[in-house]
């Protein structure tokens, strides 16, 4: 049972390139998130699918597009990369029962040149 | 005004000393609090949950919370160097999370 995983692990992009972090996870959870952690920011998050099928934004999703392929896989996608959005990426799952229990996977270090 | 307010810290104690973690939010529609815990390149793990206003013990960690004042507080009995890590407090109303900035404790053996 892995629980969040998270690929790539680290990343490096020059401005204007375009990636795609992936998540995916295997507890059968309803709800998946994607947060931004930035030095004295705090975690904030991007994006946020409460269901398969839908997606919703979050505090700060300007820059950013998500696909939830199915239930298990939720991936976030830079179309065009800015040095502001060097940060460390999270996934997280929620089962939908306990609020806030929120299973975090280990991040993408993403930096932008 | 943030939703949540935190203490960046750093926070540094000797081992054994008693921790003390706060938070603030503003948004009196929450209901539930938790502490999340996140080592050094790692995602944050959930580490204490309370529903309402209250205490909640669980081993050397007591999360407390004042709905009155709107005050998350975290305590830590007897600290340990594996303590060390940065605190997030978070609150929701149910699907979302919004969290503080992150307190981070050194605990010094």
């Amino acid at each position: 049972n892995a629980g969040v995983t998270q690929t790539p692990k680290f990343q490096v992009l020059k401005t204007g390139q375009s990636m795609t972090l992936q998540c995916a996870q295997d507890m059968n959870h309803n709800s998946m998130y994607w947060y931004r952690q930035d030095p004295g920011m705090g975690l904030r998050l991007i994006y946020y699918s409460a269901s398969e099928g839908t997606t919703d934004k979050g505090e700060v999703p300007n820059g950013y597009n998500v696909s939830r392929l199915n239930k298990r896989e939720f991936s976030l996608r830079l179309e065009s990369a800015a040095p502001s959005q060097t940060s460390v990426y999270f996934c997280a799952s929620w089962s939908g029962t306990r609020a806030g229990e929120q299973f975090f996977g280990p991040g993408t270090r993403l930096t932008v040149l | 005004q943030k939703e949540v307010e935190q203490d960046p810290g750093p926070l540094s104690v000797p081992e054994g000393a008693i921790v003390s973690l706060n938070c603030t939010y503003s948004n009196s529609a929450f209901q539930y609090f938790m502490w999340y815990r996140q080592y050094s390149r790692k995602g944050p793990e959930l580490l204490m949950y309370t529903y309402s206003s209250g205490n909640k013990e669980d081993g050397r960690f007591t999360a407390q919370v004042d709905k009155s004042s709107k005050y998350i507080s975290l305590f830590i009995r007897d600290s340990q160097p594996s303590d060390s890590a940065t605190y997030l407090c978070a609150t929701t109303g149910y699907s979302t999370l919004t969290f503080g900035k992150g307190t981070m404790l050194l605990v010094s053996p």
